[in-house]
């Protein structure tokens, strides 16, 4: 296992557009988790899944957003009509339980 | 959620030992500290969590008081790679519903 993964490692797109990023986390954690990074900050989360059950979701999680993990592996966060506020670095995570999460090399989103 | 106060940025030269402290006046009985490690393009690498007193991995020591109102992360003779931005965490990381909540963290320099 090589630990966590994502794609694409970058996206730009134009304001407007829909973009959807895939994680694979390791094999056998039940957890993933997905954040988001802005320049100079720190992540922030977004909402995690346990299983194929999407158990929490930030505020910052607008209705633009969704996150699925549709068989309890992989994930796929989409995100609506992007606007610029949308660029940002997209972390993804995983862990087995509470243990400690390992997190993916990252997606940067940029929207001109 | 307990929040968190470190410095925002930290100087050293290789070989020396960098301390760098955690305020985390709220903590909860439940709560576990946990700090992770971020170089620039990469996602967030964790390297110690503790509960209480001393705990000590191959990377770092974790130092908590009894009091468990700060953390201090210790570095043995950092080298230049360790320049990184540290994180100090604190969460329930014993029932379900654990989720991270990272500030800003502590930029470290080390310098030859």
């Amino acid at each position: 296992d090589t630990g966590v993964s994502q794609n694409p490692r970058h996206k730009i797109t134009k304001r407007g557009q829909n973009v959807t990023f895939r994680c694979d986390p390791i094999s056998e954690h039940n957890r993933l988790y997905w954040y988001r990074q802005t320049l100079g900050q720190g992540p922030e989360f977004l909402t995690y899944f346990q299983n194929e059950a999407q158990l929490e979701k930030s505020r910052l999680l607008s209705d633009r957003f969704s996150a699925e993990r549709p068989k309890g592996s992989f994930s796929t966060l989409e995100i609506q009509r992007t606007e610029q506020g949308d660029s940002a670095m997209y972390l993804c995570a995983s862990s087995y339980g509470t243990a400690e999460q390992f997190f993916g090399p990252g997606t940067r989103l940029t929207v001109l | 959620l307990a929040k968190t106060t470190q410095p925002i940025s930290m100087d050293s030269y290789e070989g020396q030992e960098v301390n760098i402290t955690c305020s985390h006046n709220n903590i909860a009985t439940n709560d576990y500290i946990t700090w992770y490690q971020q170089f620039p393009s990469q996602g967030p690498r964790f390297i110690i969590q503790g509960y209480k007193t001393k705990v000590t991995n191959e990377v770092a020591s974790l130092f908590i008081p009894a009091d468990r109102k700060s953390s201090t992360l210790s570095l043995p003779r950092v080298s230049l790679s360790d320049t990184a931005v540290y994180y100090c965490l604190v969460g329930d990381a014993v029932t379900g519903g654990f989720k991270t909540i990272f500030g800003a963290g502590t930029r470290l320099f080390v310098k030859a």
